[in-house]
């Protein structure tokens, strides 16, 4: 079971969209849809932005969005904005009831 | 508004065992579709999943932990705990607890881990 994996880092300006990719496998990423993707403010609780790989939970804006393509996932955040600057992870079942999460994505507002 | 919270000593000596508590408020942890969880991120790492204790009762964990981890549960407190033994450095990680939210509908499942603790840190040193 390795992690998933995800770009150490990414950024862009206000009103830019990026773009975070989560590399896994057929036995991950790939065989199921049930990635999701946390936003973390070190020192603060986790926080779900995608889930099921495209569903946004209630008050998530829809800037937020989820993609996937065989066994890569992906976050799009539109019109990115300075809250937004925090660390990203993705997490993927991973068969037999466990799950994998990504080494995480420092999204940078410039 | 579902809280967790974890609590635990922040400091556990080598070979010795690591336990932390996770205490929900706002919400019943015995409520069906809802599972418990443990997250740790080691310094400067990603996060890693320890294990997850279903509503069943049935306990799942992470292969790469072995035989060194127990998930329980103690619905009288509203809490489930972790206990990590024989520890080593390697184990000092901020520690997340979260729920699992897990329901089937027809033929679609939906998993998500949907609230998370703010973490707590645990250091392995002598």
């Amino acid at each position: 079971q390795s992690a998933l994996t995800q770009p150490r880092s990414v950024s862009g300006s206000p009103g830019q969209s990026v773009t975070i990719s989560c590399t896994g496998t057929s036995s991950d990423v790939g065989g199921y849809n049930y990635v999701s993707w946390y936003q973390h403010h070190p020192g603060k609780a986790p926080k779900l932005v995608i889930y099921d790989v495209t569903k946004r939970p209630s008050g998530v804006p829809d800037r937020f969005s989820g993609s996937k393509s065989g066994n890569t996932a992906s976050l799009t955040i539109s019109g990115l904005q300075a809250e937004d600057e925090a660390d990203y992870y993705c997490c993927s079942y991973a068969g037999t009831y466990s799950w994998v999460f990504g080494g995480g994505t420092k999204v940078t507002v410039l | 508004q579902l809280q967790l919270q974890e609590s635990g000593p922040g400091l556990v000596k080598p070979s010795e065992t690591l336990s932390l508590t996770c205490t929900v408020s706002g919400g019943s942890i015995s409520s069906t579709n809802y599972h418990w969880g443990w997250i740790r991120q080691p310094p400067g790492k990603g996060l890693e999943w320890i294990g997850t204790l279903y509503y069943s009762g049935s306990t799942y964990y992470n292969p790469s932990f072995k035989s060194r981890v127990t998930i329980s549960v103690d619905t009288s407190k509203n809490q489930f705990s972790l206990k990590l033994n024989s520890v080593t450095a390697a184990d000092t990680a901020v520690y997340f607890c979260a729920r699992l939210n897990g329901y089937c509908s027809g033929s679609s499942c939906s998993y998500y881990f949907d609230y998370w603790g703010q973490g707590t840190l645990a250091t392995v040193s002598s």
